[in-house]
């Protein structure tokens, strides 16, 4: 089967811990995206990565990093300096140029920080 | 940079009454928009989506959509609600044919829909 996974599904981390999230996609597609997904709030980005090597950052970048060594894979790591890390985040990816409009997303991992 | 305001944040409906969800955006050039769902538990999922031509678009599970772009709108419609509509429906916008700015999906706050049996 085709598609992104996300694990674990959920994620409980002491404050003040780094934790770092999996996503990883079967897609082919050379673009992938994290969401931060809050009650009423929409989604918001975080990070983006056109191709593997680079990323760029979104809306809400502070308190984040990720890596983009692999096609397939697009981890993010919520730093201790994200002051409001418990949400639920979400993978996406996309092909790239043109058809970079219509993202996928996965199933989301919901981390609540104690 | 693009804004998407959806206008309504709960709507509750009986089954077989009719759908109309507002959404509104501000950019000042062309844009793809989307309709996003999200069911309880499950994958946000593609609803529909407008690039060009036809302003009228049809998606899954008899969702359609019109872009008026006098209006900077794209309300999502359906004739028709079932008890499985039940959902939260997220409007998006990016930026069309901009390269990079394509990447940058931006999302309207959501739209909980309730039918009720």
């Amino acid at each position: 089967d085709g598609g992104i996974t996300q694990s674990p599904k959920y994620l409980f981390r002491k404050e003040g811990q780094n934790v770092t999230l999996s996503c990883e996609q079967n897609l082919n597609h050379d673009a992938m995206y994290w969401y931060r997904q809050d009650p009423g709030q929409g989604l918001r980005l975080i990070y983006y990565s056109q191709i593997v090597n680079d990323f760029q950052k979104g809306d809400i970048a502070e308190g984040y990093s990720v890596s983009r060594e692999k096609k397939e894979s697009f981890p993010l790591t919520v730093t201790s300096a994200q002051k409001n890390p418990t949400a639920f985040y979400l993978c996406a990816s996309s092909k790239s140029g043109r058809e970079a409009d219509t993202q996928y997303f996965g199933p989301g991992t919901r981390l609540t920080v104690l | 940079a693009q804004s998407v305001s959806q206008h309504n944040h709960h709507v509750i409906l009986s089954e077989a009454a009719s759908l109309e969800l507002g959404c509104n955006y501000s950019y000042g050039g062309t844009v793809n928009l989307f309709w996003y769902v999200q069911y309880p538990g499950q994958h946000l999922q593609l609803l529909l989506k407008y690039f060009s031509g036809d302003p009228l678009v049809k998606g899954i599970k008899g969702f359609e959509a019109e872009f008026i772009k006098s209006k900077f709108s794209f309300n999502l419609r359906k004739p028709s609600v079932q008890w499985s509509d039940t959902a939260e429906y997220f409007c998006a916008v990016n930026p069309a044919y901009s390269g990079a700015g394509s990447y940058q999906l931006t999302f309207g706050k959501g739209t909980k829909l309730s039918v009720i049996p």
